[in-house]
């Protein structure tokens, strides 16, 4: 079975620009978040999808950062533009109803 | 924030059992104990969950005390491999609650 699927590994972005982070939840995985941890820190939870909907985006620090889950599948992560701050590791996770959370890899997103 | 105090760190010879502890005094009925470990920068790894009662794994064993306030989680021959940042979490049953507030969790380092 495959797990929780980040893309990409890595991005490298100059302040201002636009990046998306994809990821792709374990196939029947109704529940879907995204966290971050930036340098030194702890992770963070942003925010956390039912199926197509949000459950709870109380984390989610500024209007630079948008989510989306088009038709309950895969997700993105935008943001846009782009700032120093906003350089850690997003790491995305996904459960059943009321299951245990995979985590992916992490997309590890540096601006400079 | 995190509902959850562990020690920041602790080191364990190779071969012995790791014990690491945790307090969640405030947890309520419904909440759930989770661990987690992510080694290195990786995403993190599910370990063991419980409710009230003690539970044990291929991994793990989880000791939760009688009055929930507390739990430990032992590793029973601690490898090198283990070395990583363990997270005990406390997570809702209900939909609107599955999201993991991480802490600092605690660094234990496995010695050869």
């Amino acid at each position: 079975e495959a797990g929780v699927t980040q893309f990409p590994s890595h991005s490298v972005i100059e302040k201002g620009q636009t990046v998306t982070l994809r990821c792709d939840p374990i196939s029947g995985h109704d529940n879907l978040y995204w966290y971050r941890r930036v340098m030194g820190k702890e992770i963070k939870f942003l925010l956390h999808f039912v199926k197509e909907s949000k459950q709870d985006e109380s984390g989610m620090p500024n209007n630079r950062f948008l989510a989306e889950r088009t038709g309950g599948t895969y997700s993105t992560l935008k943001v846009q533009p782009a700032e120093l701050e906003d350089s850690g590791v997003y790491f995305c996770a996904s459960s059943p109803e009321s299951g245990k959370a995979f985590f992916g890899q992490g997309t590890r997103l540096t601006v400079v | 924030d995190a509902k959850t105090t562990q020690p920041p760190s602790m080191d364990c010879a190779e071969g012995r059992a790791a014990n690491l502890p945790c307090n969640h005094s405030t947890i309520s009925g419904n909440e759930y104990v989770y661990w987690y470990r992510q080694i290195h920068s990786q995403g993190p790894q599910y370990i063991i969950h419980g409710l009230k009662n003690n539970e044990t794994n291929e991994m793990a064993s989880l000791i939760i005390t009688e009055d929930r306030k507390s739990s430990t989680l032992i590793l029973p021959h601690a490898t090198l491999r283990d070395t990583a940042v363990y997270y005990c979490i406390v997570r809702g049953a209900t939909s609107g609650t599955y999201k993991y507030i991480f802490g600092t969790g605690t660094r234990l380092k496995v010695l050869a």
